[in-house]
This record gives structure tokens, sequence and C-alpha cells, in this order.
């Protein structure tokens, strides 16, 4: 098994340019995340979904789109990138309902917006 | 809204001793679940041990264990015999059935 990887795990974008992070799971779990992390705040919760073909807003949703058209897949979109954008993102996955089951994180992509 | 706080930004710890990192939280549920979750340089992010709030025993695994006092909404982390690969970033997160909060972290060096 290879767990939780995600596609890029780095990428420099241009304000205004858009961009699409891939996030893939092969433990075939209900439930997937977006979160971001910047420096002395933890990780955020962009967006999550409890199924195929599901999402829901977390914490800090301006700004990103999601899809999970496979159950295996959660995408995370940037139409517009902004320089407060700029953040190291993670995707994560659990079998049960996010609240209360162990989370499994891929190796996070760095994103940086000039 | 639930909180979690870890007051201590950054530690050290000389190897094979004994370290204590802390996590306090804020909550008015009485069913929930607390996680520890490890951050090492390579950035993955690693559970460690996780605590459901309805056992009073503490959670141990291997040489990491934690000391969780419900009453005072206490939940910190004892490494023991600390080794060089334990350097990294200590996250606490806090889950009930609508919210996964993460602290802000705390950032322990292991030293030769």
């Amino acid at each position: 098994n290879a767990g939780v990887t995600q596609t890029p795990k780095f990428r420099v974008l241009k304000t205004g340019q858009s961009m699409t992070l891939l996030c893939a799971q092969d433990m075939n779990h209900e439930y997937m995340y977006w979160y971001r992390q910047d420096p002395g705040m933890g990780l955020r919760l962009i967006h999550y979904s409890v199924g195929e073909g599901t999402t829901a807003k977390g914490e800090v949703p301006d700004g990103y789109n999601v899809s999970r058209l496979k159950k295996q897949n959660f995408l995370l979109g940037l139409e517009s990138a902004a320089p407060s954008q700029t953040s190291v993102y993670f995707c994560a996955s659990s079998r049960d309902r996010r609240s209360t089951d162990t989370q499994y994180f891929g190796p996070g992509t760095r994103l940086t917006v000039l | 809204a639930q909180t979690v706080t870890q007051s201590q930004p950054e530690m050290s710890v000389q190897e094979a001793e004994t370290v204590t990192l802390s996590c306090t939280y804020d909550t008015s549920e009485s069913n929930y679940y607390l996680f520890w979750y490890k951050q090492p340089p390579s950035r993955q992010m690693i559970l460690v041990i996780r605590q459901e709030a309805y056992k009073q025993q503490n959670a141990t695994e291997n040489r990491f264990s934690v000391n969780f006092q419900k009453a005072a909404k206490s939940f910190s982390l004892k490494i023991s015999d600390s080794q060089l690969g334990d350097t990294a970033m200590y996250f606490c997160a806090f889950a009930d059935g609508q919210n996964f909060v993460f602290g802000p972290g705390t950032r322990l060096s292991v030293l030769p």
C-alpha cells in the first residue's frame, strides 16, 4: 500500500495562475481532507469529503475548490492564486467520520505564489 | 469553539532522557478524542498516539505515553529514552462530533 500520495511535491506559481493538487489514497477510505500548514498555526482544514461525489467547507475554504469524482482521489484547485496561498498543503484520509478516527496524511505539497 | 494550546513552541532533550510535551484544550463536550501527531523534517504527518476521552487509562505506545487529565483538560505526551529520530514537530489534536482541531505545535530537538 502506498497510503496517501500527493502530486506535485513542489510548485511555484505567479499571482493569478491556476493549478490543481491531486491527492490519492489506496486504503478505501471514505473521508478525505485538505489542510494547509502555516508557521505557528498548526494545520487548518480547507475542505473535506465524506464520500465519493461529496464535498464540504472547512475552516478556511475561500479561494479554493475541490472535487471528489472518484473515491480514491480528492482534488484541490486554486483558480486564481494569491501570495496569501503560499503554504504547505496536506491531504489526509480516514476510514470513519473525521471527528473521531485517525487520519493518515500525505507527504505534503509546498506551494509558493509570487 | 474548541481550541488546542501547546504552550512550548520549542523544547530540547538529551538523547536517552525523558521529555514531556504539554497540551491543553477547551471543550464543553464529554465525548471526544485526542491525538499526538509527529512531523519530522520529511514533513510527513505520523500518528504517535490516540486517547479516547471516555477511557480513564492513559494510552501507551512503546516509548510514548500520555498523561490524560480530563478534569483539567490536559493531554501531555511523555517520550522516554529519547532518540535522535524523535526530532520533529509534535502536534496535539482534538476531535469531537463536529471538529478536528490541531494545536500550533512544539518543535522538539533531541541532542546527541
